[in-house]
């Protein structure tokens, strides 16, 4: 099993340029989540999937869209990317609502920059 | 005090000591949980307390759970240079949907 896996790794955007992060996880999940991570803010939720067809706002959402493609895929668009936006981004997933397993699974994260 | 503030924000001891981290909550839980994170990496599930448990253990590590005082203690006994990383305490919360709220961690270092 890869878990969760999250693509790109890096990237680097001008301001007002779009890009999508993608996540995909392999255990089943229903659970799946967005986090973007600043030094000293620790992890704040922009979106989550609590099920497929579903998806709410997090603490921080604006300037971010999503998409619960299916099961397995959650993905997360900047359509014009702000120097705001320079941040870690984790995916993460877990069994849903009153659904084991209760932990969360991370990816390896993916570093954004923008200029 | 925030969901899930973690105290001290930074400990650092020396390689064989025993390391405490502490947890407070506002509101009732259904569990809590903690995740640790190694430098550039994601965070990594430890161990999860349920509300009705007091006391849980998982090989060096020790959970404790006070739902009347809504604190929680992360114990990691005889610790080692690769213990050195972020600890992060998570509240999962009835009604919540699914989301977990994480606190902002406390950084850990552990000296040879």
């Amino acid at each position: 099993n890869a878990g969760v896996t999250q693509t790109p790794k890096f990237q680097v955007l001008k301001t007002g340029q779009s890009m999508t992060l993608q996540c995909a996880q392999d255990m089943n999940h229903n659970s799946m989540y967005w986090y973007r991570q600043d030094p000293g803010m620790g992890l704040r939720l922009i979106y989550y999937s609590a099920s497929e067809g579903t998806t709410d706002k997090g603490e921080v959402p604006n300037g971010y869209n999503v998409s619960r493609l299916n099961k397995r895929e959650f993905s997360l668009r900047l359509e014009s990317a702000a120097p705001s936006q320079t941040s870690v981004y984790f995916c993460a997933s877990r069994g849903g609502p009153q659904i084991p397993p209760y932990e969360q699974y991370f990816g390896p994260g993916t570093r954004l920059t923008v200029t | 005090s925030q969901q899930g503030e973690e105290d001290p924000q930074a400990l650092s001891i020396q390689e064989g000591e025993n390391a405490t981290m502490n947890c407070s909550y506002k509101t009732s839980i259904n569990n809590l949980q903690w995740y640790r994170q190694n430098s550039g990496r994601g965070l990594v599930h430890l161990i999860l307390i349920r509300s009705n448990e007091r006391e849980k253990h998982s090989g060096r590590l020790r959970v404790t759970l006070d739902t009347s005082k809504k604190s929680s203690s992360l114990l990691i006994t005889a610790s080692r240079a690769a213990d050195t990383a972020s600890y992060f305490c998570a509240t999962d919360v009835p009604g919540a949907n699914s989301k977990l709220t994480f606190g902002k961690g406390i950084t850990l270092s552990v000296r040879p």
